[in-house]
């Protein structure tokens, strides 16, 4: 079936950098893909829709200029977290929808914990 | 807007009893509602929308437009179901998912 594929699994960085995690499609093509915050023992909070070619569209809330989202082809999708502080450790998570038709099955990647220290 | 409510954090039952997941939305036109298991240590995944109408490993729901619900349930519940469980809704314009809270359920032995 269809994978999603989220990289790195966890990271660690320091106050003040920025840090990128890769979404990747492996077996099918996703026109669209999201990226979610989780905080421990709460919901997914959806940050932004990611489009391919196109610019990201952002949660109210959520400051696109701290969280740089980048879709530049059908299978990779990226998210940047910049100059990153301790408040923005969490769990966040990728996912990724195949074809274009908005009734196609949403696939979830596994997740990158993010550690600021 | 769109809004899911899971009303209970943890249900915690015996292996063979039912259990059933409360799930209430909000939302002004015709949403497209799902369930999504996440078990330990594991990513999420879809367990059952509701335009199917199928039972997936034993678990159902009804999407209920009156009563803006769409309860998960199963009539024996097995150890294997332990899991993290989250309502999730998809509006008409077919592109974002609003997720509930989720509701981690406990089947003890």
């Amino acid at each position: 079936g269809a994978v999603v594929s989220q990289h790195p699994s966890w990271v660690i960085c320091k106050s003040g950098t920025s840090v990128k995690i890769e979404c990747r499609s492996l077996d099918f093509q996703a026109t669209t893909m999201f990226w979610y915050r989780q905080f421990p023992k709460q919901s997914l909070m959806l940050m932004a829709t990611s489009n391919e070619g196109s610019k990201a569209t952002y949660e109210q809330g959520v400051e696109k200029d701290k969280f740089l989202i980048n879709h530049a082809s059908l299978t990779l999708s990226t998210l940047t977290v910049t100059s990153a502080h301790p408040e923005d450790s969490s769990f966040y998570i990728c996912s990724a929808r195949e074809g274009r038709g908005p009734g196609n099955t949403i696939y979830f990647g596994e997740g990158s914990w993010l550690t600021v220290v | 807007a769109q809004r899911v409510t899971q009303p209970e954090k943890l249900l915690s039952v015996f292996k063979g009893a039912p259990v059933e997941l409360k799930c209430n939305y909000s939302y002004s036109g015709s949403p497209e509602l799902f369930w999504y298991v996440q078990y330990s240590r594991q990513r999420l995944q879809l367990l059952l929308r509701h335009i199917s109408r199928e039972s997936i490993k034993g678990f159902t729901a009804d999407l209920n437009k009156g009563e803006t619900s769409f309860h998960l349930k199963k009539p024996f519940a097995q150890e294997e179901d332990s899991a993290m469980y989250y309502c999730a809704l998809k509006g008409a314009a077919g592109n974002k998912l609003t997720f509930g809270g989720g509701t981690r359920v406990l089947v003890k032995p």
